[in-house]
């Protein structure tokens, strides 16, 4: 079974703070996708960054770094000195490669809080 | 370049009455996804679509919802009748060709309120 754990249900941080989101997956397949989407209170839902199966390589993008780890089945997102504006729920998915190709299995999804 | 775009954006009605949520995804897209949005169960698929044909709707909870694509650019999602607990947020994605790996774009989604 493919299955999306997000153990952190609320997050509140001061601004300027690190903070680190985690996300666990399951799945059988060799071959998938990970992805992380965040929803602001105005509810929309934003694609932030997309990783395959075979890249482990950790990426990071202004304030926002990904690390992903195979052995441990792990996709956790860390914002850097966070700000109000990063107040939203966060979702990490994932993606099977056969199957049910394109079916985006959600997390709960981890609201974030940040004060100013 | 516009985004996913559904419609409307909010829909109150009564329980009994027939809802139709409408969107119309990014152009050029093949794929083609409706997810329903609860505080109790997060985000579900409900049914997708690959070149206007559906191709799996095993997350549509029960007859009274239907869903089509009659073209490329339109799809409906239709509750007849509305039952209170079919209160959440509709979301409309979509994607190009090319498999899994291709980011979903979602639209802003339609909060659906049946009284």
């Amino acid at each position: 079974a493919q299955k999306v754990t997000q153990a952190q249900t609320e997050i509140s941080v001061v601004e300027k703070e690190d903070v680190t989101l985690d996300c666990v997956y399951e799945t059988r397949d060799t071959t998938y996708y990970l992805f992380w989407y965040k929803q602001p209170p105005s509810g929309e839902l934003v694609f932030l960054i997309r990783r395959n199966s075979f890249d482990e390589q950790n990426e990071i993008s202004g304030r926002y770094s990904w690390n992903f780890q195979k052995s441990t089945s792990s996709f956790n997102f860390t914002i850097t000195a966070s700000q109000v504006v990063d107040s939203a729920v966060y979702f990490c998915a994932l993606s099977q490669y056969g199957g049910s190709q394109g079916n985006l299995i959600f997390g709960k999804g981890t609201k974030l809080s940040v004060k100013p | 370049d516009a985004g996913v775009i559904q419609s409307p954006r909010h829909e109150v009605t009564e329980m009994g009455q027939e809802v139709t949520l409408r969107c119309k995804p990014i152009s050029g897209h093949d794929y083609l996804f409706w997810y329903r949005q609860t505080m109790m169960r997060g985000l579900e698929l409900l049914i997708y679509f690959n070149n206007n044909v559906p191709i799996d709707d095993s997350g549509m909870p029960e007859d009274r919802f239907s869903a089509k694509m009659p073209n490329a650019s339109f799809s409906t999602l239709k509750i007849q009748p509305s039952e209170p607990r079919d209160s959440a947020v509709y979301f409309c994605a979509s994607s190009p060709a090319r498999g899994p790996g291709q980011p979903q774009h979602f639209g802003d989604g339609t909060r659906l309120s049946i009284l």
